[in-house]
């Protein structure tokens, strides 16, 4: 399964736009690209997955572009609560990927 | 309420003495995984199953063993112990191959 690369962390401040880019040179074309969000002593908590193009929901929206080579997660407007690792992932049938993920810290 | 649980939450134990960390959900989901958290790491698959009896080996399963006699528990099994195997554990479900997993609290295990 290929693997993923991410920034180590990102800072922000609340009220802005953050986008985390996620690398995946050696994508497959079984594979799926998703996102998780962890706080600190909880499990990861699904954001938000797509194959190609774009995809948006209520919380985040994820950029792909047509060679699927990386992929970018939105989060509009973080706030303080938003401060987390969030993590990019592929995923081929039941094998999942999880990398190291980017700590996002938002500051007030 | 939905949700995926673990037992025991933490776990002292020392090298060689054999220990279970159960996992059950309540969402009758066919698909079920075991994770190991480590610094710097982030989460690597340690075994998942696709339905009851039907096992299959992540990317870290030496050490460990699985069981899935029932849809709604997996219980991770680690025979002998070592240090190398302090860490923090979760277990996941989900309703289908590929799709949103539901994690537990996490077993925070250490090995002395």
């Amino acid at each position: 399964l290929a693997k993923t690369t991410q920034p180590i962390s990102m800072d922000s401040y609340e009220g802005q736009e953050v986008n985390i880019t996620c690398s995946h040179n050696n994508i497959a074309t079984n594979d799926y690209i998703t996102w998780y969000q962890q706080f600190p002593s909880q499990g990861p908590r699904f954001i938000i997955q797509g194959y190609k193009t774009k995809v948006t929901n209520e919380v985040a929206s994820l950029f792909i572009p047509a060679d699927r080579k990386s992929s970018t997660l939105s989060l509009p407007r973080v706030s303080l609560s938003d401060t987390a690792v969030y993590y990019c992932l592929l995923y081929n049938f039941n094998k999942f990927y999880f990398g190291s993920g980017t700590k996002l810290n938002v500051k007030p | 309420e939905a949700q995926v649980t673990q037992n025991p939450r933490y776990l002292i134990t020392v090298t060689g003495k054999k220990l279970t960390v159960t996992c059950s959900q309540n969402m009758n989901h066919e698909y079920m995984s075991w994770y190991r958290q480590d610094p710097g790491l982030g989460l690597r698959q340690i075994y998942y199953s696709m339905n009851v009896e039907v096992t299959d080996k992540g990317d870290v399963p030496e050490g460990y063993k699985v069981s899935r006699k029932e849809k709604r528990n997996f219980p991770l099994i680690l025979e002998s112990p070592s240090p190398n195997q302090t860490s923090l554990y979760f277990c996941a479900s989900s309703n289908e191959e590929g799709a949103t997993q539901y994690f537990g609290p996490g077993t925070r295990l250490l090995v002395l």
